[in-house]
């Protein structure tokens, strides 16, 4: 069955510190895979998407995703954390055509 | 430009009463998605259109769901004697077809 994973329910890492949120896909065709960020009391907010070609795709604010096949994984990154990154982080994994299935949801905490 | 908005943003019913939730999304977006978020949980998909039609509706849980989009625009999610399991935040998001979702504010319906 179609499943996406993010083992961790929270991260913390210092502010300026690199950052890496999990997620992990189950093998099923070639989904597309997405990173979506949410803040309290907000909708969802696309971060960055994965459909094919280079392993290493960029986003919004400073974000960027490894896709790794071998591993079935697609972790967010950024080099740099910021306080205001501090939000609720979903991946997201598109087996079907147009169906869509999420993670559980990582908390990061950034601290100054 | 306007976002995809959700009506009522907070909806309290009792168990066995029928509710409906309304989704505007953002002009010109052919796709339309609707999902339910539980505490602690990420989006859970019910269901999808594309147009005016219900490309697929294998997420929705039982037949207590229902859900239009009459003109392929604004699209209403009916759910019928509600139960207090179905309390839940559920969320509207809105595509022009590449993959990318915009999502709403949500709805939290809760069952008293």
């Amino acid at each position: 069955a179609q499943s996406v994973a993010q083992p961790e329910d929270q991260v913390n890492v210092a502010e300026g510190n690199p950052l890496t949120v999990k997620c992990t896909y189950s093998v099923s065709g070639n989904p597309y895979l997405f990173w979506y960020v949410q803040y309290p009391n907000r909708g969802l907010q696309f971060l960055l998407k994965y459909i094919t070609g280079d392993n290493l795709v960029k986003g919004s604010y400073g974000f960027e995703a490894e896709f790794n096949k071998s591993q079935t994984s697609f972790h967010l990154k950024k080099p740099s954390a910021l306080v205001s990154d501090s939000a609720l982080y979903f991946c997201a994994a598109e087996y079907n055509f147009n169906k869509f299935y999420f993670g559980s949801g990582t908390k990061l905490n950034v601290k100054p | 430009g306007a976002g995809v908005s959700q009506t009522p943003s907070n909806k309290v019913t009792e168990k066995g009463k029928y509710v409906e939730l309304r989704c505007d999304p953002i002009s010109g977006h052919t796709a339309l998605y609707w999902y339910r978020q539980s505490l602690g949980q990420g989006p859970e998909f019910l269901i999808y259109f594309q147009g005016t039609g219900a490309a697929d509706d294998s997420g929705l849980p039982n037949d207590r769901f229902f859900a239009v989009r009459p003109e392929g625009s604004v699209s209403t999610l009916k759910i019928q004697r509600t139960e207090r399991g179905d309390s839940a935040v559920y969320l509207c998001a809105s595509s022009p077809g590449e993959n990318e979702q915009f999502f709403g504010p949500g709805t939290r319906l809760t069952v008293l």
